[in-house]
């Protein structure tokens, strides 16, 4: 069965510098998500990204966060001038279309360690 | 924010017995619902969804029942196996919501033998 691939499994990055997460979409998706949980927190949204274009975003991807579509199979989310707050786990998901009714697959994850 | 609950944080529940696990939201606006499992280490794996023009999904073990006069939603495992020890979250979507899932924050559910 098709699956979303992250990498790494586990990043530590000090604090002040770049991280950029990556992951492979499922092949035939068009849309494709960011979502974080902090340890003992919801999971929680990032961003959606539809046609090489953020299709919504919450607050807390502020202008530190922003998401690429590099080449046809990878998805990147690049925090810069990280932040101990943004120790997570960060998941990727993906769907075959937007709107309702498109269930959402996910992948394991990256988790986040700001030094 | 707590548009997503879900009220029990655990469930115990014997080998073949019926799992019973539940979700309350506030947002009216939302009209599609999923349930998801997480293993320890891994992504949440989509399991079953319902939309709001429904009341009853089913899907082989996994039945989802939703009541929107309530605005409660639960997920029916039966029977339960072992192997279906795991987090449960529940998440919510609505339609123009730019596919921004909500979710509640998980029970973890242990089948015993």
């Amino acid at each position: 069965e098709p699956e979303v691939t992250q990498t790494p499994s586990h990043q530590v990055t000090q604090m002040g510098q770049e991280v950029i997460l990556r992951c492979v979409p499922i092949s035939n998706h068009l849309y494709f998500y960011w979502y974080r949980q902090i340890l003992g927190q919801k999971v929680e949204f990032l961003v959606s990204f539809y046609n090489n274009e953020i299709s919504e975003k919450s607050e807390i991807f502020d202008d530190q966060f922003s998401v690429e579509r590099p080449d046809g199979s990878n998805f990147t989310l690049k925090i810069r001038s990280t932040k101990l707050e943004d120790s997570a786990m960060y998941f990727c998901a993906s769907s075959r279309q937007g709107g309702s009714n498109q269930p959402q697959h996910f992948g394991d994850g990256t988790r986040l360690s700001i030094l | 924010d707590q548009q997503v609950k879900q009220n029990s944080p655990s469930l115990s529940v014997q080998e073949g017995r019926i799992s019973i696990l539940n979700c309350d939201y506030t947002n009216s606006m939302f009209d599609y619902f999923l349930w998801y499992k997480k293993y320890p280490a891994e992504g949440p794996t989509f399991l079953i969804s319902i939309s709001s023009i429904k009341d009853k999904n089913e899907d082989g073990r996994f039945t989802v029942f939703l009541n929107k006069s309530a605005k409660h939603l639960s997920l029916h495992i039966v029977p339960s196996q072992p192997g279906d020890s795991a987090v449960y979250f529940c998440a919510a979507d609505l339609t123009g919501g730019g596919n921004k899932l909500t979710f509640g924050t998980g029970t973890q559910l242990k089948v015993e033998l």
